[in-house]
C-alpha cells in the first residue's frame, strides 16, 4: 500500500534552517510529481511547493519563494523541502502529498500523516 | 490565480440529513475540482475529483457536482463519522500550484 512518512521536523529559531523529508513507498515514485502542503495551527490548508516526476520543474507559492526549496531523489524514494530563513509565520504541520493526474485534471490521492514545524525563539 | 471560495463557513445538521457543500472558483476551472475531508489530527482524506469522481473507498452517500466556477459536494445521508472539515482544490496544468478553499466545518448535532 501508498506510504509516505515525513521526517525533520522540530523546533528552531527564526532566520535558521530546516529540511523535510518524506519517504514514499507502495508505487513507483519516479512516475509522479509531489507537493507539500502545510496548515497552521487551527488554520486551513495552505499549498507550499511541487516537483515534477523528473525533478526538472519545482514551483513555489509566493509565501516562501526564494526561501524554500525542494528537490527529490529518485532512486531512494524521497523527496525533500528545504526551508531556509525560517519566519514564525512558517509554523504549521507540513504533508507531503502524491499527485495523481488524468485526461481531466490534478489531485493529490495520499498524503503523509504529518509534520510539525515550531518556529519561534 | 483562481480563488477558491467556499460556503457556508460551518454546517451543523443532524445525523441522517443531507448536506450540501459549495464551492466556487474565481474563474473556470473546467472539471479540475477536488474534495477533502480532514478529521482533527490526521491528513486530509481525498473524496471526489474530477469533480464528480469518488475516491477509492469512498462510499456513495458522497456525491459531487458541477463545472466551470460552481461546484457542489453533498452527503446525502449524515453518519457520526461525517464531521470534519471539507475543502475544495484546484491544480491548473500552469501555474502547478495547488489552490484550496477556506473550508467548511460540518458539524453534527
Amino acid at each position: 500500500q501508498v506510504q509516505l512518512v515525513e521526517s525533520g521536523g522540530g523546533v528552531v529559531q527564526p532566520g535558521r534552517s530546516l529540511r523535510l523529508s518524506c519517504a514514499a513507498s507502495g508505487f513507483t515514485f519516479r512516475n509522479f510529481g509531489m507537493h507539500w502542503v502545510r496548515q497552521a495551527p487551527g488554520k486551513g490548508l495552505e499549498w507550499v511547493a511541487v516537483i515534477s516526476d523528473d525533478g526538472s520543474t519545482t514551483y513555489f507559492a509566493d509565501s516562501v519563494e526564494g526561501r524554500f526549496t525542494i528537490s527529490r531523489d529518485n532512486s531512494q524514494n524521497t523527496v525533500y523541502l528545504q526551508m531556509n530563513s525560517l519566519r514564525t509565520e512558517d509554523t504549521a504541520v507540513y504533508y507531503c502529498t502524491k499527485e495523481n493526474q488524468n485526461h481531466i485534471g490534478y489531485y493529490f490521492d495520499y498524503w503523509g500523516q504529518g509534520n510539525l514545524v515550531t518556529v519561534s525563539s | 490565480e483562481i480563488v477558491l471560495t467556499q460556503f457556508p463557513a460551518t454546517l451543523s445538521l443532524s445525523l441522517g440529513e443531507r448536506a450540501t457543500l459549495s464551492c466556487r472558483a474565481s474563474q473556470s476551472v473546467r472539471r479540475q475540482l477536488a474534495w477533502y475531508q480532514q478529521k482533527p489530527g490526521q491528513p486530509p482524506r481525498l473524496l471526489i475529483y474530477d469533480a464528480s469522481n469518488r475516491a477509492t473507498g469512498i462510499p456513495a452517500r458522497f456525491s459531487g457536482s458541477g463545472s466551470g466556477t460552481d461546484f457542489t459536494l453533498t452527503i446525502s445521508s449524515l453518519e457520526p463519522g461525517d464531521f470534519g472539515i471539507y475543502y475544495c482544490q484546484h491544480r491548473d496544468t500552469w501555474p502547478p500550484a495547488g489552490t484550496f478553499g477556506p473550508g467548511t466545518k460540518v458539524n453534527i448535532k
